[in-house]
Protein backbone atom coordinates (compact mmCIF):
# COMPACT_ATOMS: atom_id res chain seq x y z
CA UNK A 1 0.00 0.00 0.00
CA UNK A 2 1.13 3.43 -0.85
CA UNK A 3 1.13 5.92 1.91
CA UNK A 4 0.34 9.11 1.08
CA UNK A 5 1.98 11.87 4.25
CA UNK A 6 0.65 15.43 4.09
CA UNK A 7 2.51 18.42 6.06
CA UNK A 8 2.27 20.34 7.66
CA UNK A 9 -0.96 18.95 9.56
CA UNK A 10 -2.19 22.59 9.73
CA UNK A 11 -0.99 25.58 8.18
CA UNK A 12 -1.65 29.26 10.02
CA UNK A 13 -1.77 31.59 7.41
CA UNK A 14 -3.53 35.61 6.30
CA UNK A 15 -5.46 36.49 3.40
CA UNK A 16 -3.24 37.01 0.86
CA UNK A 17 -0.57 34.91 2.05
CA UNK A 18 1.36 31.86 -0.38
CA UNK A 19 -0.03 28.34 1.38
CA UNK A 20 2.38 25.58 0.19
CA UNK A 21 1.31 21.77 1.07
CA UNK A 22 3.24 18.90 0.61
CA UNK A 23 2.42 15.34 -0.15
CA UNK A 24 5.26 12.68 0.25
CA UNK A 25 4.44 9.17 -1.17
CA UNK A 26 6.13 5.80 0.61
CA UNK A 27 6.42 4.50 -2.76
CA UNK A 28 6.83 6.08 -6.32
CA UNK A 29 3.81 7.27 -7.72
CA UNK A 30 2.90 8.02 -11.24
CA UNK A 31 2.31 11.78 -11.59
CA UNK A 32 -0.73 11.23 -13.81
CA UNK A 33 -1.90 9.16 -10.84
CA UNK A 34 -1.87 12.33 -8.13
CA UNK A 35 -4.81 14.53 -7.70
CA UNK A 36 -5.69 16.97 -4.62
CA UNK A 37 -9.07 17.76 -3.27
CA UNK A 38 -10.57 20.76 -0.90
CA UNK A 39 -12.76 20.10 1.23
CA UNK A 40 -14.70 22.66 3.60
CA UNK A 41 -17.31 21.38 6.74
CA UNK A 42 -20.32 19.72 5.69
CA UNK A 43 -19.69 19.67 2.12
CA UNK A 44 -18.15 16.66 -0.65
CA UNK A 45 -14.45 17.39 -1.56
CA UNK A 46 -14.16 19.19 -4.33
CA UNK A 47 -11.33 18.10 -7.38
CA UNK A 48 -8.62 21.01 -7.45
CA UNK A 49 -5.35 19.21 -9.62
CA UNK A 50 -5.35 16.11 -11.26
CA UNK A 51 -2.25 14.52 -12.77
CA UNK A 52 -0.71 16.03 -10.22
CA UNK A 53 -0.56 19.81 -12.04
CA UNK A 54 -3.75 20.01 -14.34
CA UNK A 55 -6.15 22.21 -12.55
CA UNK A 56 -9.50 20.94 -12.55
CA UNK A 57 -13.19 22.80 -14.58
CA UNK A 58 -13.22 26.03 -12.59
CA UNK A 59 -10.41 25.96 -10.64
CA UNK A 60 -8.46 29.43 -10.07
CA UNK A 61 -5.57 30.11 -11.37
CA UNK A 62 -4.12 31.00 -8.11
CA UNK A 63 -4.20 26.69 -7.39
CA UNK A 64 -1.45 24.87 -9.00
CA UNK A 65 0.23 21.55 -8.24
CA UNK A 66 3.54 20.34 -9.04
CA UNK A 67 6.27 17.48 -8.01
CA UNK A 68 7.11 13.78 -9.48
CA UNK A 69 7.36 10.35 -8.20
CA UNK A 70 7.45 10.87 -4.33
CA UNK A 71 7.16 14.48 -3.82
CA UNK A 72 3.79 16.33 -4.48
CA UNK A 73 3.03 20.53 -3.99
CA UNK A 74 0.06 22.12 -4.03
CA UNK A 75 0.49 26.01 -4.12
CA UNK A 76 -2.04 28.70 -3.16
CA UNK A 77 -0.18 31.97 -4.80
CA UNK A 78 -2.59 34.41 -2.71
CA UNK A 79 -5.02 32.69 -0.38
CA UNK A 80 -9.13 33.85 -0.27
CA UNK A 81 -11.02 34.12 2.43
CA UNK A 82 -13.08 31.22 0.47
CA UNK A 83 -9.52 28.79 0.53
CA UNK A 84 -9.80 28.49 4.46
CA UNK A 85 -10.51 24.64 4.96
CA UNK A 86 -8.86 21.01 4.78
CA UNK A 87 -6.81 19.60 1.51
CA UNK A 88 -6.39 15.90 0.36
CA UNK A 89 -3.77 14.44 -2.11
CA UNK A 90 -5.16 10.98 -3.29
CA UNK A 91 -3.38 8.52 -5.21
CA UNK A 92 -4.42 6.59 -7.99
CA UNK A 93 -2.16 4.25 -9.73
CA UNK A 94 -1.78 1.43 -7.08
CA UNK A 95 -4.51 -0.37 -5.64
CA UNK A 96 -5.53 0.49 -2.76
CA UNK A 97 -5.78 3.66 -3.57
CA UNK A 98 -5.22 6.03 -0.60
CA UNK A 99 -5.53 9.18 0.84
CA UNK A 100 -3.23 11.68 2.58
CA UNK A 101 -4.29 12.48 6.03
CA UNK A 102 -4.94 16.18 5.00
CA UNK A 103 -3.62 19.73 5.60
CA UNK A 104 -5.88 22.06 7.02
CA UNK A 105 -5.13 25.94 6.09
CA UNK A 106 -6.46 27.77 8.82
CA UNK A 107 -6.69 31.73 9.37
CA UNK A 108 -4.27 33.04 11.64
CA UNK B 1 -25.88 18.90 -14.83
CA UNK B 2 -23.63 16.08 -13.35
CA UNK B 3 -25.75 14.70 -10.51
CA UNK B 4 -25.02 11.83 -7.47
CA UNK B 5 -27.56 10.98 -5.60
CA UNK B 6 -26.63 8.65 -2.82
CA UNK B 7 -29.28 6.46 -0.23
CA UNK B 8 -29.77 4.01 1.72
CA UNK B 9 -28.10 4.94 5.11
CA UNK B 10 -29.02 4.93 8.23
CA UNK B 11 -28.77 3.22 11.79
CA UNK B 12 -27.71 -0.39 11.56
CA UNK B 13 -26.20 -3.14 14.54
CA UNK B 14 -22.89 -4.15 14.79
CA UNK B 15 -22.55 -7.07 12.59
CA UNK B 16 -26.11 -6.06 10.42
CA UNK B 17 -25.74 -5.65 6.57
CA UNK B 18 -26.97 -2.16 4.68
CA UNK B 19 -26.75 -1.71 1.02
CA UNK B 20 -26.21 1.81 -0.25
CA UNK B 21 -27.07 3.06 -3.70
CA UNK B 22 -25.89 6.04 -5.52
CA UNK B 23 -28.12 7.23 -8.72
CA UNK B 24 -26.70 9.43 -11.72
CA UNK B 25 -27.78 11.66 -14.05
CA UNK B 26 -26.39 14.09 -16.29
CA UNK B 27 -23.71 12.05 -18.29
CA UNK B 28 -23.07 8.67 -20.09
CA UNK B 29 -22.54 6.69 -16.69
CA UNK B 30 -21.75 3.59 -18.35
CA UNK B 31 -18.25 5.33 -19.89
CA UNK B 32 -17.00 5.64 -16.24
CA UNK B 33 -15.17 4.42 -13.18
CA UNK B 34 -17.23 4.64 -10.51
CA UNK B 35 -15.87 4.58 -6.58
CA UNK B 36 -17.09 4.97 -3.02
CA UNK B 37 -14.87 7.52 -0.44
CA UNK B 38 -15.97 7.14 2.81
CA UNK B 39 -15.74 9.61 6.07
CA UNK B 40 -15.66 8.59 9.71
CA UNK B 41 -16.79 11.90 11.83
CA UNK B 42 -13.99 14.02 12.32
CA UNK B 43 -11.55 12.41 10.09
CA UNK B 44 -10.01 12.31 6.59
CA UNK B 45 -10.96 10.58 3.56
CA UNK B 46 -10.79 7.08 3.08
CA UNK B 47 -11.18 5.42 -0.75
CA UNK B 48 -13.28 2.06 -0.27
CA UNK B 49 -14.20 0.70 -3.15
CA UNK B 50 -13.73 0.98 -7.21
CA UNK B 51 -15.32 -0.31 -10.08
CA UNK B 52 -14.88 -0.02 -13.87
CA UNK B 53 -17.43 1.29 -16.08
CA UNK B 54 -18.09 -2.03 -17.82
CA UNK B 55 -17.69 -4.24 -13.53
CA UNK B 56 -14.30 -6.01 -15.16
CA UNK B 57 -12.40 -4.81 -12.99
CA UNK B 58 -13.34 -3.93 -8.82
CA UNK B 59 -11.06 -3.03 -6.04
CA UNK B 60 -10.97 -2.38 -2.42
CA UNK B 61 -9.25 -1.11 0.71
CA UNK B 62 -8.09 -3.81 2.63
CA UNK B 63 -10.15 -2.15 5.82
CA UNK B 64 -13.59 -3.61 3.39
CA UNK B 65 -12.35 -6.36 1.32
CA UNK B 66 -14.35 -9.65 2.12
CA UNK B 67 -17.10 -7.80 3.45
CA UNK B 68 -18.24 -5.36 0.90
CA UNK B 69 -19.53 -5.74 -2.45
CA UNK B 70 -19.39 -3.06 -4.97
CA UNK B 71 -21.76 -3.41 -8.17
CA UNK B 72 -23.56 -1.30 -10.90
CA UNK B 73 -26.44 -1.54 -12.93
CA UNK B 74 -25.35 1.06 -16.30
CA UNK B 75 -28.93 -0.11 -17.45
CA UNK B 76 -30.63 2.13 -14.33
CA UNK B 77 -27.42 4.51 -14.07
CA UNK B 78 -26.49 3.20 -10.41
CA UNK B 79 -23.78 2.36 -8.15
CA UNK B 80 -24.37 -0.07 -5.37
CA UNK B 81 -22.12 -1.21 -2.23
CA UNK B 82 -23.59 -4.07 -0.09
CA UNK B 83 -22.22 -3.69 3.02
CA UNK B 84 -21.91 -6.84 5.57
CA UNK B 85 -20.72 -7.68 9.08
CA UNK B 86 -20.34 -3.84 10.33
CA UNK B 87 -18.60 -2.74 12.73
CA UNK B 88 -18.48 0.94 14.28
CA UNK B 89 -15.30 1.73 12.38
CA UNK B 90 -16.97 1.54 9.43
CA UNK B 91 -19.54 4.60 10.54
CA UNK B 92 -19.28 7.81 8.80
CA UNK B 93 -20.49 9.32 5.72
CA UNK B 94 -19.94 7.75 2.18
CA UNK B 95 -19.97 9.31 -0.88
CA UNK B 96 -19.95 7.95 -4.22
CA UNK B 97 -17.90 9.95 -6.82
CA UNK B 98 -17.14 9.86 -10.56
CA UNK B 99 -13.49 9.05 -11.47
CA UNK B 100 -12.32 10.93 -14.69
CA UNK B 101 -8.65 10.72 -15.71
CA UNK B 102 -7.00 10.48 -12.30
CA UNK B 103 -8.78 12.47 -10.11
CA UNK B 104 -12.99 11.97 -8.82
CA UNK B 105 -14.20 15.12 -10.29
CA UNK B 106 -17.94 14.96 -9.09
CA UNK B 107 -19.36 13.63 -6.07
CA UNK B 108 -22.49 13.14 -3.95
CA UNK B 109 -23.58 15.08 -1.34
CA UNK B 110 -22.85 11.72 0.67
CA UNK B 111 -25.10 9.21 2.96
CA UNK B 112 -24.69 8.34 6.61
CA UNK B 113 -24.25 5.00 7.94
CA UNK B 114 -24.31 4.81 11.73
CA UNK B 115 -23.38 1.32 13.00
CA UNK B 116 -24.23 1.17 17.12
CA UNK B 117 -26.69 -0.97 19.41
Amino acid sequence: EIVLTQSPATLSLSPGERATLSCGASQSVSSSHLAWYQQKPGLAPRLLIYEASSRATGIPDRFSGSGSGTDFTLTISRLEPEDFAVYYCQQCGSSPWTFGQGTKVEIK
Amino acid sequence: EVLLVESGGGLVKPGGSLTLSCAASGFTFRSYTMNWVRQAPGKGLEWVSSISSSSIYMYYADSVKGRFTISRDNAKNSLFLQMNSLSAEDTGVYYCARLSGSGNDFWGQGTLVTVSS
